[in-house]
């Protein structure tokens, strides 16, 4: 079946450390999208990417890096920069990142701080 | 800048009640609009969506329609079931950043048995 893969579905992070969330698609999809999720809030972009090679922020990216290396893959990292990570991670991917296309989403990861 | 806004929850409903969740948008252009539902632990899936002024999504027995003149994106079901306990996000596509989706907060529906 095709999807989007998120793993690990639980994290945890100790002061300091960088950790890298996962992110693979089998969709052939060309946008690729990594969102932040609090309790009671909707979801705020941290980075996109509509093409292999490139990436740009979204609204809150500061202490987040991520890189676009295959289409199929687009991993998050969670810097020490990023002073409270604790949240619910989603991936999500669309065919070309057009206005009209949906977005699909993977079942998350939840990141905790030790 | 664009945004979403939902009513708030919880919405509690009985098996078989007529479900409304009102949603409303600002945007510049003319962004398309999406439901979409959480389950408990789960990422989002796309309920419906709609891409210009008074077309109706519908799915799973759920229906919205994009109302330009008032800005607005209501989800309604003629008769809810107790699986449709659920959070559901409105969402609009906003094109200016690779078409991010921007949401509204939530509303989480409750069904009795």
């Amino acid at each position: 079946d095709g999807g989007i893969t998120q793993s690990p579905k639980y994290l945890f992070r100790k002061e300091g450390q960088n950790v890298t969330l996962s992110c693979e698609q089998n969709l052939n999809h060309d946008a690729m999208y990594w969102y932040r999720q609090d309790p009671g809030q909707g979801l705020r972009l941290i980075y996109y990417s509509q093409i292999v090679n490139d990436f740009q922020k979204g609204d809150i990216a500061e202490g987040y890096s991520v890189s676009r290396e295959k289409k199929e893959s687009f991993p998050l990292t969670v810097t020490s920069a990023q002073k409270n990570p604790t949240a619910f991670y989603l991936c999500a991917s669309s065919i070309d990142g057009g206005a009209n296309q949906p977005q699909h989403f993977g079942d998350g990861t939840r990141l905790s701080i030790l | 800048g664009d945004s979403v806004t939902q009513m708030e929850g919880p919405v509690t409903l009985s098996e078989e009640a007529f479900l409304t969740i009102n949603c409303t948008y600002t945007a510049t252009g003319y962004p398309s609009l999406f439901w979409y539902v959480q389950y408990p632990g789960e990422g989002l899936q796309l309920l419906l969506k709609a891409t210009k002024a008074d077309d109706k999504g519908s799915n799973k027995g759920f229906e919205a329609t994009y109302r330009k003149e008032t800005t607005s994106f209501h989800l309604e079901k003629g008769s809810v079931q107790v699986s449709d306990s659920a959070v559901y996000f409105c969402a609009l596509s906003d094109q200016r950043f690779g078409n991010k989706l921007v949401f509204g907060a939530g509303t989480i529906l409750r069904v009795k048995s």
